[in-house]
């Protein structure tokens, strides 16, 4: 299945996190959303054989990264206390696909 | 752009009960039509999903049909268990890009 890590992160206003996800095994297809309390996930941006194939409504201070095993990192830079979420990693067997499978989430808090 | 809307919860039921949730949508094309339900402390998992006007998806007891003239996704069950307490999403998505989700509905069910 999907993984991400790690479970819980702390960060202070204005620091920089690294998080990441291993894709489920022959997916080539990574999505990431942010589920702030209470909502539901927002897309983030996708990643397809390691280029950015999408993005949703979010600054370039967050950015990722896809690597040759197709697993992927979202960095999120200048951290707002508004950044404290559950961030979720997907994957699919291809971009056009449209099942996929979620990992359990990191949760990130800003303090 | 694209939206979800569902019905605000929490929905509190007994067990056996007939559960209905509310689901509509705006979006450009033929989207596919999703429902994910998230258990506390977990990713979402993949509940049934439609990708065609008058599709009905079905999986665990629940029933959503695709009704494209009325833009809807309505979730059922005809029998709800204390284990399908959860919050459940539905989601929408043109060709496996840009899912939206809406915002979730919470589900309690009482012995």
């Amino acid at each position: 299945g999907v993984t991400q890590s790690p479970t819980h992160l702390i960060k202070t206003r204005g620091q920089q996190v690294t998080l990441r996800c291993s894709s489920q095994s022959g997916h080539n297809t990574v999505s990431w959303y942010q589920q702030a309390l209470g909502q539901g996930p927002q897309f983030i941006f996708q990643y397809y054989r390691k280029e950015e194939n999408g993005r949703g409504n979010f600054p370039p201070r967050f950015s990722g990264l896809q690597f040759p095993n197709d697993s992927s990192e979202l960095n999120v830079n200048a951290l707002e206390l508004d950044d404290s979420a559950l961030y979720l990693c997907a994957s699919s067997v291809d971009s056009g696909t449209d099942t996929q499978y979620f990992g359990p989430g990191t949760r990130l808090t800003v303090l | 752009g694209n939206s979800v809307t569902q019905m605000e919860g929490p929905v509190t039921l007994s067990e056996e009960a007939f559960l209905t949730i509310n689901c509509t949508y705006t979006a450009t094309g033929y989207p596919s039509l999703f429902w994910y339900v998230q258990y506390p402390g977990e990713g979402l998992q993949l509940l049934l999903k439609a990708t065609k006007a008058d599709d009905k998806g079905s999986n665990k007891g629940f029933e959503a049909t695709y009704r494209k003239e009325t833009t809807s996704f309505h979730l059922e069950k005809g029998s709800v268990q204390v284990s399908d307490s959860a919050v459940y999403f539905c989601a929408l998505s043109n060709y496996g890009q840009n899912f939206v989700f809406g915002p979730g509905t919470r589900l309690s069910v009482l012995p």
